[in-house]
């Protein structure tokens, strides 16, 4: 079973817009995590954001955490073409990361 | 260059075959994790093991099999039992609260 779910699904946006996915998770956390993967390639990690934290920033990369309401935010700002790929929240279940199904980003050139 | 490594890239499987997927890293960390990708489904768990020697199922372990006798290898065995295997399967060691992947294993069945 997967801890966070990752909204939208998909998201199709032009290059240098903003591009912002969402992610809800279900049982309290330590941290979460974000990652990337490219279309047939392993995931990478990006950044993790802990629960006493609730912003953020690692270049052009904006995370946001609610504990209250169990939810983080990615923010890729001034988006490339070359940001195209899917991205995942990983929390955990018992201390393995567990992933959600991921939100497809593609930015069109 | 420290890192993780699966192979092959590419595995195809006749029916009734088992075949193993090879997962290495020189990262020296303790866990390390199979997870199966289909579309639209994210990463299942199939098994992990978190110490050299032991090793536990997931969420998905039936028709697949592990073994963890050095910390640096834990190869998958995916098993005839297993009925629809093709999928993309990733292997993840973890140290420090970040998971570093392999580059993944398309096992598509012929």
């Amino acid at each position: 079973s997967q801890q966070g779910e990752e909204d939208p699904q998909a998201l199709s946006i032009q290059e240098g817009e903003n591009a912002t996915m969402n992610c809800s998770y279900k049982t309290s956390i330590n941290n979460l995590q974000w990652y990337r993967q490219n279309s047939g390639r392993g995931l990478v990690h990006l950044i993790l954001i802990r629960s006493n934290e609730r912003e953020k920033h690692s270049g052009r990369l904006r995370v946001t955490l609610d504990t209250s309401k169990k939810s983080s935010s990615l923010l890729i700002t001034a988006s490339r073409a070359a940001d195209t790929a899917s991205y995942f929240c990983a929390t955990r279940r018992s201390y393995i990361p567990t992933f959600g199904r991921g939100t497809s980003l593609i930015v069109h050139p | 260059d420290g890192g993780i490594t699966q192979s092959p890239k590419y595995l195809f499987r006749k029916e009734g075959q088992n075949v193993t997927l090879s997962c290495e890293q020189n990262l020296n960390h303790d866990a390390m994790y199979w997870y199966r990708q289909d579309p639209g489904q994210g990463l299942r768990l199939i098994y992990y093991s978190q110490i050299v020697n032991d090793f536990q199922k997931g969420d998905i372990a039936e028709g697949y099999s592990v073994s963890r006798e050095k910390k640096e290898s834990f190869p998958l065995t995916v098993t005839s039992a297993q009925k629809n295997p093709t999928a993309f399967y990733l292997c993840a060691s973890e140290g420090r609260m970040e998971a570093f992947f392999g580059q993944g294993t398309r096992l598509t069945v012929v």
